[in-house]
């Protein structure tokens, strides 16, 4: 049970240039959501999606774009990276947000993204 | 303002002693607390969830959780030097909380000291 996966686990790229992170879960799990963490910042949420085709923006979604064409699979874009976008993402995954017990919330093994 | 807060440490204890982490919250209608705890270089785990008044355990854990004090804690007893990582609380506080289902606090940073 590979449970929730993201790809690529380190990216290094240049000001300008397009990004694109992916995210995938096994658990058929309706919510997934992407976040961001920055020293000083905590988790910070970019954008989640409760289903395939429906997504909505989280705290701070200037500059990404989300896409949920199937369940399982939930990538990230950015269309022009810039320096400030160097960050660790991290994916996520719930049953639902609605309350106990199904909002626990699951995260994959993060990427590690730098914009020079 | 939707707000999750935690001491950000770092909190160092003896190894076998209690570390005690505790979280605030501003939102009464706040349903589902969390801990979760993140080594360094990894991405947040699970340790424990609790949605009722009380105290719950599960091995070493306990979460304890006060709705009329509005505060939410872990003990973590007979501390391992395994244990030293940033403790994450987050607080469900979905429909109220705008475009953040689960709100997270910054983290404290636990220590264990052999």
């Amino acid at each position: 049970d590979a449970g929730i996966t993201q790809s690529p686990r380190y990216k290094i790229t240049e000001t300008g240039r397009q990004v694109t992170l992916m995210c995938h879960q096994t658990w058929s799990h309706s919510y997934m959501f992407w976040y961001r963490q920055d020293l000083g910042h905590g988790l910070r949420l970019i954008y989640y999606s409760a289903a395939a085709d429906i997504t909505d923006k989280g705290e701070v979604p200037d500059g990404y774009v989300v896409s949920r064409s199937k369940t399982e699979n939930f990538p990230l874009t950015l269309e022009s990276a810039t320096r400030s976008q160097t960050s660790v993402y991290f994916c996520a995954s719930s049953e639902s947000v609605a309350g106990p017990p199904t909002d626990t919330q699951y995260f994959g093994p993060g990427t590690r993204l730098t914009v020079l | 303002q939707k707000e999750v807060e935690q001491n950000s440490g770092p909190l160092s204890v003896p190894e076998g002693a209690i570390a005690s982490l505790n979280c605030t919250y501003s939102d009464r209608g706040s349903q589902s607390f969390f801990w979760y705890r993140q080594y360094s270089g990894k991405s947040p785990e699970l340790i424990m969830f609790i949605y009722s008044n009380g105290d719950k355990e599960d091995g070493r854990f306990t979460a304890q959780l006060n709705k009329a004090s509005q505060y939410v804690s872990l003990l973590i007893r007979d501390s391992q030097p395994s244990d030293s990582a940033t403790y994450l609380c987050a607080v469900n506080i979905y429909p109220r909380s705008g475009n953040t289902p689960l709100v997270f606090g910054k983290g404290t940073r636990l220590s264990v000291i052999a």
